[in-house]
């Protein structure tokens, strides 16, 4: 069936060090979505790209969709120990049908 | 604070067992989904309400069942609970009917413990 694979499962980074996490699915995705859970916490939204190749910054967060939409990424530039935490993509594949990834699991080493 | 309300935060029952976890959407938020995360893994989806009437069904169980009421709140139905029900039960709400048209507010969780 369809599904969302993320990897890496687990990243470990000295603080300053930049990070990225992949997500890819074998068939086209409507949409990507970014969340991010801290330790404990609960996911919160962080962006959604929709077209094509699309590009999104925010701060020293930086997301890619793939020109096909079949694949995605975070970029974190000098990461910082606010960072820590799991980094969840959700693909869609129609307007009701969402699948997470694994989740990426950020620690940073201060 | 997503604006999301969860009760109980924390759960521990003995399996066989029967348990209601509750959710209060964001206000003015109309569709509700229920996710389990079992420990360390990603979320799974279990199901989705919209203004009261089931709209996605994901992964869930044929012991679990979930309902929303006239005030939009949901509930999640856990029964003959077994050990490898233990896990985070998170509730999200969302405006749109739609599951991937927009962000999803996530509450803080249930932790459900079977022993």
């Amino acid at each position: 069936g369809q599904q969302v694979m993320q990897i890496p499962q687990y990243q470990h980074v000295q603080e300053g060090e930049d990070f990225t996490t992949y997500c890819n699915s074998s068939t086209t995705l409507s949409n990507i979505q970014w969340y991010k859970q801290r330790p404990g916490g609960h996911p919160v939204f962080l962006i959604q790209l929709v077209k094509s190749g699309e590009v999104k910054k925010q701060k020293r967060l930086t997301f890619q969709f793939g020109e096909a939409k079949k694949n995605s990424s975070l970029h974190i530039t000098a990461t910082q120990t606010t960072d820590v935490g799991t980094y969840f993509c959700a693909g869609s594949y129609n307007n009701n049908d969402m699948r997470f990834g694994a989740g990426t699991r950020l620690t940073v080493k201060p | 604070d997503s604006g999301v309300t969860q009760t109980p935060k924390h759960l521990i029952t003995a399996t066989g067992q029967r348990v209601t976890l509750r959710c209060s959407p964001r206000s003015g938020d109309l569709s509700v989904y229920w996710y389990q995360q079992s420990l360390d893994q990603g979320l799974q989806f279990l199901i989705q309400y919209y203004n009261g009437e089931e709209r996605a069904k994901g992964n869930i169980l044929e012991r679990f069942s979930a309902q929303q009421f006239p005030d939009l709140h949901s509930e999640l139905n856990l029964s003959s609970l077994e050990l490898g029900d233990s896990a985070l039960y998170f509730c999200a709400s969302s405006f749109a009917s739609g599951i991937s048209t927009g962000e999803l507010f996530f509450g803080e969780g249930s932790r459900l413990t079977v022993l």
